[in-house]
């Protein structure tokens, strides 16, 4: 069972910052949060990962809150071709254990011209 | 490659036959994953391979379905005596393996549709 909850879609005007919310109350310690993205037809592309510290790459913003309980994405300025399902999955990193990600239902974000 | 190729693209297959569908993993990446996602419903995990380890099978929804990999090159995904149910997008993805912290990259999927 995914261990993320995530609403099922927003919107965002074009050129706004998209904040895509998601819990994980659950998450351990040696376990990861990761976000992939899933725009239509194609296959999930991976956009940022984290463990406690804020990440920020030429894509996306993580911001993890201090509890770890939950996270947020931010996309700084959303363009129509950021209209995606966006996953939020937790991840054992470092742990020999089984890697295999656990995709949710995910979060439908439509860019609004 | 440059990246996971999957192949064929689109298969169509009648009810009853057997299908194979083949993944060509990220050269050196040790892990692969297959998914299968139905239309417009989100990722279902299968089976995943890591290196020369037990692939966990957990995922896979019937005795139907099996696949295989070869040290860490290519996985077959074979669906025996298809049913219209296993229509879907077969995704596959691959990472470099066990206790890195890397991303999955993911193929373009095989779009299975059995009439």
């Amino acid at each position: 069972d995914a261990k993320t909850t995530q609403p099922p879609s927003m919107d965002c005007a074009e050129g706004r910052a998209a904040n895509l919310p998601c819990n994980h109350s659950t998450i351990s310690g040696n376990e990861y949060v990761y976000w992939y993205r899933q725009i239509h037809s194609q296959g999930p592309q991976y956009i940022i990962h984290g463990l406690k510290n804020n990440e920020t790459n030429e894509m996306a913003s993580l911001i993890i809150t201090e509890d770890r309980k939950s996270s947020t994405l931010i996309l700084p300025h959303a363009t129509l071709r950021d209209t995606a399902v966006y996953y939020c999955i937790v991840r054992v990193g470092l742990n020999f254990g089984n890697e295999k990600l656990t995709f949710g239902t995910g979060t439908r974000l439509t860019i609004i011209p | 490659g440059a990246g996971v190729s999957q192949s064929p693209s689109n298969k169509v297959t009648e009810k009853g036959k057997d299908v194979e569908l083949r993944c060509d993993p990220i050269s050196g990446h040790t892990a692969l994953y297959w998914y299968r996602q139905r239309l417009g419903q989100g990722l279902e995990f299968l089976i995943y391979f890591q290196g020369n380890s037990a692939p966990d099978k957990s995922g896979l929804p019937s005795d139907r379905f099996s696949a295989e990999r070869t040290g860490e090159s290519v996985s077959t995904l074979t669906i025996q005596r298809t049913q219209q149910e296993d229509s879907a997008v077969y995704l596959c993805a691959s990472s470099l393996g066990q206790g890195w912290n890397t991303e999955a990259f993911f193929g373009q999927g095989t779009r299975l549709t059995v009439v």
